[in-house]
């Protein structure tokens, strides 16, 4: 079955430092969606990346989906305390089942003040 | 409304027990999802409902038994767990699939104990 590799799992750095999670798919990906799920929170929809190469930005965080559509990275400049979470990156492949994402293993982010 | 909510908050059930979870939507979406989410772990695909019906198990075990009754609520019923089975339970819609482009909207969850 389709297999994604998130790395690293866990980041801790000084706020004001830049910060960036990458997922990696064994298979090629149709789309891409990353979420952030805070601490006893529940996951909330980031942003989704449907073509080869794309990139994308939210104020202070870029996604990227790469040429292959089989990896993708979220980098998040400055970080703030407000970005403290797990951010996950859920893929869809074109071979599996129509309604299936499969969700990377998370990057948790600790932020210090 | 553009939120999903989840019915008990917390739920604490022996392993004879019978309860229900349940999620409710408003936003018109017509795919909905179950997720198990264990601390630490990613959220589990479970159960995915387009259109009212089911079209994915994940091969789940009959102990959980999910029911869509209409487009806006989704169920899992509960019998005979495991204290393994004790996890977040998420619950998640999204307009059309995820195959379709359509981002997941997840509710809150319902944190189970199994004892």
């Amino acid at each position: 079955g389709q297999q994604v590799m998130q790395i690293p799992q866990y980041q801790h750095v000084q706020e004001g430092e830049d910060f960036t999670t990458y997922c990696n798919s064994s298979t090629t990906l149709s789309n891409i969606q990353w979420y952030k799920q805070r601490p006893g929170g529940h996951p909330v929809f980031l942003i989704q990346l449907v073509k080869s190469g794309e990139v994308k930005k939210q104020k202070r965080l870029t996604f990227q989906f790469g040429e292959a559509k089989k990896n993708s990275s979220l980098h998040i400049t400055a970080t703030q305390t407000t970005d403290v979470g797990t951010y996950f990156c859920a893929a869809i492949s074109y071979n599996t089942n129509a309604g299936k994402s499969t969700f990377g293993d998370g990057t948790t982010l600790t932020v210090k003040p | 409304d553009t939120e999903v909510t989840q019915t008990p908050k917390h739920l604490v059930m022996g392993m004879t027990n019978k309860k229900s979870l349940k999620c409710e939507q408003h936003m018109g979406h017509r795919a909905m999802y179950w997720y198990k989410q264990k601390a630490k772990k990613p959220p589990e695909l479970m159960f995915v409902y387009s259109y009212e019906k089911l079209s994915i198990n994940e091969s789940v075990p009959s102990r959980f038994s999910p029911e869509c009754p209409n487009s806006s609520l989704l169920n899992l019923h509960l019998h005979a767990l495991q204290p393994e089975d004790s996890a977040l339970y998420l619950c998640a819609s999204s307009q059309g699939t995820v195959s379709s482009y359509n981002e997941q909207f997840f509710g809150p969850g319902t944190r189970l104990t199994v004892l």
